[in-house]
């Protein structure tokens, strides 16, 4: 049985650049969800994906947009990066849709801005 | 919304000691509760999950528990050890559950 995934572990750009963040999650998982950690902080959840729809979001503007494959692997867009997008990003993924089951998670993209 | 919080926010023992992790959350009505480890720079590893209907769970050194009706969950740690070095979360998903709210963790360092 194979781990989440995430690729690339580290990443950097610009202000105002776009970037793409890759996640493979663990065998048999139909639920992705991906967060945010800044420093210091605790994980902060951006949104959910549940067989290839968006099952809620948080607290994130628009610029941060997703998708799910049929694989369920699934995919972070960030568009018009800010400084204070830096930050490691963590995928999980899970069995259940309702937070019933573990949340397994991956290494981690620490994405820094410029 | 829900809010979670842990305290002590760092902790140092000696090796050997045994130590207790808190976690407190604001809203009593949830399915489980989650509790990890992070290395620094690395992802979130599942220490414990404990379900609503449980009170405790154990794994190795590690034992968890839970109070719903207090909104509280501890997690101890028998016999430190050096390789137990690491940040400790916990977290509970919302009301919809989709999402999980985390702490902001507790460092802890145990001195061999």
């Amino acid at each position: 049985e194979t781990g989440v995934t995430q690729s690339p572990t580290h990443l950097i750009k610009t202000r105002g650049q776009q970037v793409t963040l890759r996640c493979s999650s663990q065998s048999g998982h139909n639920t992705v969800s991906w967060y945010q950690q800044a420093l210091g902080q605790g994980p902060q959840f951006i949104f959910q994906y549940y067989r290839e729809e968006e099952n809620g979001r948080g607290n994130f503007p628009p610029r941060f947009s997703g998708l799910q494959f049929p694989n369920y692997s699934s995919e972070l867009n960030v568009n018009a990066l800010e400084l204070d997008d830096s930050a490691l990003y963590l995928c999980a993924s899970s069995l259940f849709m309702t937070g019933e089951g573990t949340q397994y998670f991956g290494p981690g993209t620490r994405l820094l801005v410029l | 919304k829900q809010e979670v919080t842990q305290i002590p926010a760092a902790l140092s023992v000696p090796e050997g000691e045994n130590l207790v992790l808190n976690c407190s959350f604001t809203d009593s009505a949830i399915y489980n509760l989650q509790w990890f480890r992070q290395d620094p720079g690395k992802g979130l590893t599942s220490l414990l999950l404990i379900q609503s209907s449980q009170r405790e769970q154990t794994s190795g050194r590690l034992n968890a528990s839970l109070d719903k009706s207090s909104g509280r969950s501890t997690l101890y740690i028998a016999a430190s050890q050096p390789g137990d070095s690491a940040t400790y979360l916990c977290a509970v998903p919302g009301s919809t559950g989709n999402q999980f709210y985390f702490g902001t963790g507790t460092s802890l360092t145990v001195i061999p």
